[in-house]
């Protein structure tokens, strides 16, 4: 049973504009949501995070939404660039050590 | 910078070979933790490790085992290799004695092949 949801296994995007990338979850005790970045041949880097008692939360190009009624969070980028291209992981955490990871979405950005 | 590495970027074994996975972090983290990544599955817990010799099982630890004899150093252990361990393997730490909120930094991962 999987505890974190990507969904959409890929996702192609113009570069430019907008990437989303949707994540829903299914443990209410989550309180801490975090989204990495994977490229091919290196492990995954932290690019962003979000704790329950925020819903939106802002860096640079990525902002991160989160809708706890619904259970679901969201990765936005604006501009995409070619660089963005990678496979994207939601990640869950309730407090504890254990973070709980989808099965990630990859992201192609199109010159 | 900070820095995890895995002794192998890619391991070939043979079915019931003992093998051996090596991670070395040099932040000082008191938590590392042992993950395999497969498509469709994303990355899932196999063994954590709070403090030198002390370790916790994660989601999925039948099959391996592992050894934290110094804080820098964190071993995977595959008692006897099958060929559904095939898998990416990867290595992270974390600071925080608080639990996982604290970001993980990754190694490059471990490309394992049992035949």
């Amino acid at each position: 049973d999987q505890q974190v949801k990507q969904n959409s296994p890929s996702l192609s995007v113009q570069e430019g504009r907008i990437s989303i990338l949707n994540c829903d979850y299914t443990n209410s005790m989550f309180d801490y949501f975090l989204w990495y970045k994977k490229y091919p041949a290196e492990g995954p880097t932290f690019l962003i995070s979000i704790s329950s008692i925020k819903d939106k939360n802002e860096d640079g190009r990525f902002t991160v939404f989160l809708n706890k009624s619904a259970k679901h969070l969201s990765l936005h980028i604006v501009p995409s660039q070619p660089g963005d291209s990678a496979v994207y992981f939601c990640a869950a955490n309730t407090g504890g050590f254990k973070t709980i990871f989808g099965a990630g979405t990859r992201l192609f950005v199109k010159a | 910078d900070v820095k995890v590495t895995q002794s192998s970027r890619y391991l070939v074994k043979r079915t019931g070979e003992k093998v051996f996975l090596e991670c070395v972090q040099d932040m000082d983290h008191e938590n590392m933790f042992w993950y395999r990544q497969d498509p469709g599955l994303g990355l899932r817990l196999i063994y954590f490790s709070y403090d030198v010799k002390m370790k916790e099982k994660g989601d999925i630890p039948e099959g391996y085992s592992v050894s934290r004899e110094k804080k820098e150093r964190f071993s995977l252990i595959l008692e006897s290799a099958s060929t559904n361990q095939t898998s990416m393997y990867l290595c992270a730490s974390s600071s925080s004695l608080a639990g996982g909120t604290d970001t993980q930094y990754f190694g490059p991962g471990t490309r394992l092949t049992v035949l």
